[in-house]
């Protein structure tokens, strides 16, 4: 079974600290990893994908992929109260394949 | 782009009716899947299809489910019958170059 683990939290930080939300996953196959954010009653919009090791940042988000440990996270500078949300990582469950596989989501509170 | 559209947005009925859901993906992508979210278990996928073909249905709980997808810009997810533990909010998405999108889902619960 292939899993995708992350902190349920909730997660509460101040307006304008940086949140840091952590995923691992067990399938060592993967080769896609996806950050997606969803509001309360709202579908998951997809607001990062990274591919490679290292970093890859856009506007206020920064994804990090760790292979070798299995793990990506997902950095947010500046947090502002509309950032708070639930927050899903996934996995594609093979390597190449389009099936992905989410983490339950971890919930973020900023603050004012 | 209108995005993913899914329709009914809501649908209350009772056990042992036939439900069916709908979905008009993004023209142009060419996979399409079917999720199921509850409190409990998360965001699942159902099924998903690849230039109309099913490619994986290992998630479609049971025979009661069954999707198809008659062509490019329409789909299909039927329950029938209906039993109450198939509430639940059932996403639609489809996919591009750089991830899946989502529709607005169908809130479903069975009385």
């Amino acid at each position: 079974q292939k899993e995708v683990e992350q902190n349920s939290g909730p997660l509460s930080v101040p307006e304008g600290a940086i949140a840091s939300l952590n995923c691992t996953y067990s399938d060592r196959g993967s080769q896609s990893f996806f950050w997606y954010r969803q509001y309360s009653g709202k579908s998951p919009e997809l607001i990062m994908s990274i591919y490679s090791n290292g970093d890859k940042e856009d506007g206020r988000f920064t994804a990090q992929l760790n292979k070798a440990s299995q793990y990506v996270s997902l950095l947010i500078r500046d947090s502002q109260p509309s950032d708070s949300a639930t927050y899903l990582c996934a996995v594609n469950s093979q390597g190449g394949s389009e099936k992905l596989v989410f983490g339950k989501g971890t919930k973020l509170t900023v603050n004012p | 782009d209108a995005g993913v559209i899914q329709s009914p947005r809501h649908e209350v009925t009772e056990m042992g009716q036939e439900v069916t859901l709908r979905c008009k993906p993004i023209s142009g992508h060419n996979s399409l899947f079917w999720y199921r979210q509850t409190m409990m278990r998360g965001l699942e996928l159902l099924i998903y299809f690849n230039n109309n073909v099913p490619i994986d249905d290992s998630g479609m709980p049971e025979d009661r489910f069954s999707a198809k997808m008659p062509n490019a810009s329409f789909s299909t997810l039927k329950i029938q019958p209906s039993e109450p533990r198939d509430s639940a909010v059932y996403f639609c998405a489809s996919r591009a170059e750089g991830g899946q999108y989502f529709g607005p889902g169908t809130r479903l619960l069975v009385l």
